[in-house]
Order: structure tokens, then C-alpha cells, then sequence
């Protein structure tokens, strides 16, 4: 299948600091891609949509000033966690699809995000 | 609204018995359904799918699910479980009009507990 690399795995900041986390597409163009979160031994929560070339869309209930996306090309977007907080900590996970005639999403391996 | 729900938050077999882990949705239109996986701190991994054609669909690592529109059931199944099998298993539609963008509704996760 196809295959989303997600980096970093783990990362731990201080709070106040702001944290990057990029989702590759390696072997397929990707116009469209997610970002989750997920909370200890619960479901995936779908924060936004990440569009390339244009604006995100989010999630009823997420701040789109503290969970900042970029889709700069048609491989990558990125996830910024400005500001971070404790209650920020959680684990993020990016998801998208090879599109046309294909209809599942390939997810990346997930980022442990720790705020202390 | 659409929605997927797990109702077991985990089930225990033994290996070499068969398991089932249940999902149901609700949806409109035909729906696009799937089952991931989820090892500790990983990503998910896609399973299977049921997109149209055949209800029995057949997936990776011997599982197998069956649709069945009248009860809006998409179970999982495997005749034999292994312990390696012990997991996160997560049911998920893709909703009706978000187009081949990858899109995805989750249930809450079953954790299979295999058994030696």
C-alpha cells in the first residue's frame, strides 16, 4: 500500500514553545490530508482538513490559531502546535489517501507530543 | 448524524479460537466502511475495506468482515486468533459525500486481548 511518514515519533517541549510535525506522502501526491488526535485509549478525533495551496479546514471546537497547517506541496503538510501547553500533550496522527480509484487513507506512524 | 460504533470496549479470546469484534453504522447513502489497527504507539494499518460487490470481504493477516446492510453491521472476524493479534482494532466510514479525499468517521476502538 502506500506508504505517509509522519516525524518526529516523540517529542517533548517546554510549555510556551511551539512544536512542528510534518506528514510526508512518500509514493503518492496527496491534495488532501488529515490530522487526528488522539487521547489516551480513546478514538481518533479528526481536527482539520489540510488542503494543498490553500487554507485548512478545522473541526467544530479547534483553534486554528494554536494547531497551524500548511500543505505547501502535494507531499507534505505540516502541523505547528503553537504556544504548547500540558493539556496539548497527546498523540497526533496524519492520514491521507492516494486518491482517484482509491479509497483508503494511509496513516502515518503518529507523533507523541509532550508538554512540560 | 453519521456515526460508527464499537459497543465492546474489549474482547478477550484465546488463541486458535475464533474472534469477533462488532461495529455498526449509520450513515446516508451507500456506505464506504473499513477496519484499522493500531499497535501501542503506532499508527493505524489498514485491514480491509467493503466498498460494493461481495458482503464477505476478505483483508490482510487473515481477517475477514461481513457487511450485512440490514443490521448496518460490518463485524470483524478471524476463524483463529493468534496472540500477536492483540491490538486496537478500529471500525470507520468514510462519510457520504466527502468525496475520494480519504475522510474518515472512527468508531471508539475494541481492544483484542488474545490469550496464549
Amino acid at each position: 500500500g502506500a506508504v505517509v511518514s509522519q516525524h518526529p515519533s516523540r517529542v517533548i517541549c517546554k510549555s510556551g514553545t511551539s512544536v512542528k510535525i510534518e506528514c510526508r506522502s512518500l509514493d503518492f501526491q496527496a491534495t488532501t490530508m488529515f490530522w487526528y488526535r488522539q487521547f489516551p485509549k480513546q478514538s481518533l478525533m479528526l481536527m482539520a482538513t489540510s488542503n494543498e495551496g490553500s487554507k485548512a479546514t478545522y473541526e467544530q471546537g479547534v483553534e486554528k490559531d494554536k494547531f497551524l497547517i500548511n500543505h505547501a506541496s502535494l507531499t507534505l503538510s505540516t502541523l505547528t502546535v503553537t504556544s504548547a501547553h500540558p493539556e496539548d500533550s497527546s498523540f497526533y496522527i496524519c492520514s491521507a489517501s492516494p486518491g482517484q480509484g482509491n479509497t483508503e487513507a494511509f496513516f502515518g506512524q503518529g507523533t507523541r507530543l509532550t508538554v512540560v | 448524524a453519521q456515526s460508527v460504533a464499537q459497543p465492546e470496549d474489549q474482547v478477550n479470546v484465546a488463541e486458535g479460537n475464533p474472534l469477533t469484534v462488532k461495529c455498526t453504522y449509520s450513515v446516508s447513502g451507500n456506505p464506504y466502511l473499513f477496519w484499522y489497527v493500531q499497535y501501542p504507539n503506532r499508527g493505524l494499518q489498514f485491514l480491509l475495506k467493503y466498498i460494493t460487490g461481495d458482503n464477505l470481504v476478505k483483508g490482510s493477516y487473515g481477517f475477514e468482515a461481513e457487511f450485512n446492510k440490514s443490521q448496518t453491521s460490518f463485524h470483524l472476524k478471524k476463524p483463529s486468533a493468534l496472540v500477536s493479534d492483540s491490538a486496537l482494532y478500529f471500525c470507520a466510514v468514510r462519510p457520504f459525500g466527502s468525496g475520494n479525499t480519504g475522510k474518515l468517521i472512527f468508531g471508539q476502538g475494541t481492544t483484542l486481548q488474545v490469550k496464549p
